[in-house]
């Protein structure tokens, strides 16, 4: 166990709706990543989050967005969600280099 | 920016025969390393890493990793694979002087089978 909670574990849901993941990072991590694993496209860094303020930002479409919150849990936004958006999405917190992963939210878009 | 080059996509072992995984990486500064697994089903486990110091890194489970700065590349060993090694293993890398961003990197995944 990472100390990284994820909900939920699965999502269904349809083309053009809008879903939202959470992370908990560890106690006391300021940084939360979140992360893309698809089959074609493996594993893709999608945006950084450190003490509230977006820090860095990989391939994320711009019909996905994040945020993170005073507590420091964050939330990833998935909008008019198309075919290709099914994947595994993870969140990871960081202290220095090195990051703990949750365990994955799998979403399927039908 | 970087890049993470896994050369194995899948590799097929009998138990008990030696393993190597390939991981080279392209980045022009100082690089922390890493090698992450994945059992089917499952979340991302950190192997082992590499920040600074002895290039040879001990992790988990027997593994253990080289550095070789001058060839880019930090491979994954196990003298002695097991049946529950089989998983997809992930090299990754981030910047070694990142400040607060260390996002990682990661290789396209090795998938390991060991056979009994």
């Amino acid at each position: 166990d990472s100390g990284v909670t994820q909900t939920p574990k699965h999502l269904i849901t349809a083309t053009g709706q809008r879903v939202t993941l959470r992370c908990s990072p560890r106690s006391g991590d300021l940084s939360v990543y979140w992360y893309q694993q698809s089959l074609d496209q493996g594993l893709q860094f999608l945006i950084q989050y450190y003490n509230g303020e977006e820090r860095a930002k990989g391939n994320i479409l711009e019909r996905f967005s994040a945020q993170q919150f005073p507590d420091l849990h964050s939330e990833l936004n998935l909008s008019s969600l198309e075919l290709g958006d099914s994947a595994l999405y993870f969140c990871a917190s960081s202290v220095g280099g090195e990051q703990f992963f949750g365990p994955g939210t799998r979403l399927t878009v039908l | 920016a970087q890049s993470v080059s896994q050369h194995n996509h899948h590799v097929i072992l009998s138990e008990a025969a030696s393993l190597e995984l390939g991981c080279n990486y392209s980045y022009g500064g100082t690089v922390n390393l890493f090698w992450y697994v994945q059992y089917p089903g499952q979340h991302l486990q950190l192997l082992l890493k590499y920040f600074s110091g002895d290039p040879l890194v001990k992790g988990i489970k027997g593994f253990e990793a080289e550095f070789i700065k001058s060839k880019f590349s930090f491979n994954l060993r196990k003298p002695s694979v097991q049946w529950s090694d089989t998983a997809e293993y992930f090299c990754a890398v981030n910047a070694g002087s990142g400040g607060s961003n260390y996002k990682l990197t990661f290789g396209k995944g090795t998938l390991l089978t060991v056979n009994p």
